[in-house]
């Protein structure tokens, strides 16, 4: 167990829809940070927030949004649902804004479906 | 180009013999580092091993080492005496500044491990 819990576990809804997928990070972490794994692009960086504020931004779609929480928990909005936004989606938490040993945790994922 | 390529898609190892999974990266940056995270059928994905740019020895944690070979541009995990649980899928992924005061992470497209009895 990472530290790092991520709510639903499993989503399933249909294409046009908003759904939100919530992620509290490890104790102690200031960084969040939201990754989509799909079957065939991989695992990729969507979006980085430390301690409230946005940190780096990766292949996110304009689609999609995300907020960091005063309580250090995030949030990810996917609107507007397309098929191919079906993946698994995680939450990863790291103490710092990154570099040095800085280490990422992820938590267990989402799995996203869209029909 | 890819920044991090990992060439194996599949291996497999018997139990108790020891396994290395490739991993070549791609970067200009002086100061980076080096992960390999683990993800079982069960979706997690396990942090193993860190391994610094800067750092003159290779990491290791308990079963697993890193074989860094900065020159090559190379950091592969060696997994000894396997055990049927490290059946999993492996992915190497390397951390390189993205703007200034900024990182991101880039992971290759992993390696999956089957070990067998």
């Amino acid at each position: 167990d990472s530290g790092v819990t991520q709510t639903p576990k499993h989503l399933i809804t249909a294409t046009g829809q908003r759904v939100t997928l919530r992620c509290s990070p490890r104790s102690g972490d200031l960084s969040v940070y939201w990754y989509q794994q799909s079957l065939d692009q991989g695992l990729q960086f969507l979006i980085q927030y430390y301690n409230g504020e946005e940190r780096a931004k990766g292949n996110i779609l304009e689609r999609f949004s995300a907020q960091q929480f005063p309580d250090l928990h995030s949030e990810l909005n996917l609107s507007s649902l397309e098929l191919g936004d079906s993946a698994l989606y995680f939450c990863a938490s790291s103490p710092t804004p990154g570099g040095g040993t800085d280490t990422q945790y992820f938590g267990p994922g989402t799995r996203l479906t869209v029909l | 180009a890819q920044k991090i390529t990992q060439t194996q898609p599949g291996m497999f190892v018997q139990e108790k013999e020891a396994v290395t999974l490739d991993c070549t990266y791609d970067t200009s940056d002086q100061s980076y580092g080096l992960f390999w995270y683990k993800q079982p059928s069960s979706g997690e994905m396990i942090f193993l091993i860190y391994q610094g740019s800067y750092d003159e020895q290779n990491a290791t944690e308990g079963r697993y080492s890193l074989n860094f070979q900065k020159a090559r541009k190379s950091a592969n995990l060696v997994i000894s005496a396997s055990q049927l649980g490290d059946s999993a899928m492996y992915f190497c992924a390397m951390r390189e500044v993205y703007t200034s005061g900024t990182y991101k992470y880039i992971f290759g497209t992993g390696t999956r491990l089957k070990v067998l009895a």
